[in-house]
């Protein structure tokens, strides 16, 4: 079963704009990551956020996470054509090295 | 990533087949998975093993088997591929020290079609 659900599923938005997106999910986690998946290919780590952090920061990438929500999102700052891709958020349980994906957010940057 | 390699990238083959997926790394790294991605789906875990000597099932393990013959292998197979095991396949690594807060670094993906 998905531990988490991106929303939206996808996102269409103008180059030099940000890109929100969101991700819930079930359980306690250890830490939530983000991934980032060009078309076809492998999946590669973006940024991963504690569950006793609330904020992180990465180049053009913000991270938040709310606890008691259960929630997540994902802001990419003054986007790019390159930034086109699917992003996935995973979670990581407690005491378990399992990632468990959500079905992730198609964004496309139009030039 | 090229530090972690599948063969091959792209196969069909037809139902009742056995089919072997392999996935090569060298990054050094203790920790293999495979996961399996469906269209509009995230991905999800097969298999995973932790060292040489340790395999566990994931979410999905029926109709898979999985070998570690050493540190930098760890090779997936279909026994008697069927349609809905139609998807891409990814191999990913992690390292053994750090604990849960390692990332996961993945290869390029294996489509594989089943007719």
């Amino acid at each position: 079963s998905q531990q988490g659900e991106e929303d939206p599923q996808a996102l269409s938005i103008q180059e030099g704009e940000n890109a929100t997106m969101n991700c819930s999910y079930k359980t306690s986690i250890n830490n939530l990551q983000w991934y980032r998946q060009n078309s076809g290919r492998g999946l590669v780590h973006l940024i991963l956020i504690r569950s006793n952090e609330r904020e992180k920061h990465s180049g053009r990438l913000r991270v938040t996470l709310d606890t008691s929500k259960k929630s997540s999102s994902l802001l990419i700052t003054a986007s790019r054509a390159a930034d086109t891709a699917s992003y996935f958020c995973a979670t990581r349980m407690d005491s378990s090295y399992k990632l468990i994906f959500g079905s992730g957010t198609r964004l496309l940057v139009r030039p | 990533d090229a530090d972690v390699t599948q063969t091959p990238r792209n196969r069909i083959t037809k139902t009742g087949k056995r089919i072997m997926l392999e996935c090569s790394q060298t990054k050094g790294h203790d920790r293999m998975y495979w996961y399996r991605q469906d269209p509009g789906l995230g991905l999800r875990l097969i298999y995973y093993s932790f060292d040489v000597k340790d395999i566990n099932k994931g979410e999905i393990s029926d109709g898979y088997s999985v070998s570690r013959q050493a540190q930098a292998k760890f090779s997936l197979s279909l026994e008697s591929a069927i349609p809905n095991q139609t998807a891409l396949y990814f191999c990913a690594t992690s390292e053994l020290s750090g604990g849960p807060d390692n990332e996961q670094f993945f290869g390029p993906g294996t489509r594989l079609t089943v007719l």
